[in-house]
């Protein structure tokens, strides 16, 4: 019963690399999340997903791109980390205008 | 552009005092109001209230929302120190967007 489970945990990049956050779900859901949270902000949506196939740009999608890749699946990528993307993300899943289930997080730093 | 406020953002009570925490909201297509606790990792579901003047109870914490007024607060009876955490606060809207606040930070000192 994993729920809703995020790779890596943890991530060190330096300024200018690329690398893709994973998340998965396992309980059939349509919509899919990406959040941010930095101290103070509470979580800020990055982009989501209502439905395979489908994407949508939150409050702060710039800097990111996602992929729906199935209806398992919604990833998000950074092309050109930059410092102030150091943050925790979250990703999160929902169905049918229920409450959405979280992810553990992924503690990401840009050195 | 969809807005969710939360105040106070910080508080600091001793135990056994009652809390309210409140939230406003400024969004169009609104479905429902959500109230999730989050301790150290991933936030965790209290209430989702979809319609006007009807509380909701969990043991001590309460719940409502006056879609008039674009609010909703929460209530702690008999704080514990087990309640420190941040609560937040998010709007469902229509598609399935779900739009948070900042969050309020509580303490619960013995």
């Amino acid at each position: 019963n994993a729920g809703v489970t995020q790779t890596p945990k943890f991530q060190v990049l330096k300024t200018g690399q690329s690398m893709t956050l994973q998340c998965a779900q396992d309980m059939n859901h349509n919509s899919m999340y990406w959040y941010r949270q930095d101290p103070g902000m509470g979580l800020r949506l990055i982009y989501y997903s209502a439905s395979e196939g489908t994407t949508d740009k939150g409050e702060v999608p710039n800097g990111y791109n996602v992929s729906r890749l199935n209806k398992r699946e919604f990833s998000l990528r950074l092309e050109s980390a930059a410092p102030s993307q150091t943050s925790v993300y979250f990703c999160a899943s929902s169905v049918n205008n229920q409450p959405q289930h979280f992810g553990d997080g992924t503690r990401l730093s840009i050195l | 552009e969809d807005k969710v406020v939360q105040s106070p953002l910080s508080l600091v009570v001793h135990e056994g005092d009652t809390v309210t925490l409140n939230c406003s909201y400024e969004v169009t297509n609104f479905r429902s109001l959500l109230w999730y606790k989050q301790e150290k990792k991933a936030p965790t579901f209290l209430f989702m209230l979809t319609s006007s003047g009807i509380e909701k109870k969990s043991g001590r914490l309460s719940s409502i929302l006056d879609k008039k007024e674009l609010f909703s607060i929460l209530n702690i009876t008999a704080t514990q120190t087990g309640d420190s955490a941040v609560y937040l606060c998010a709007s469902l809207l229509i598609y399935d967007k779900v739009i948070f606040g900042p969050g309020t930070s509580l303490s619960v000192i013995p």
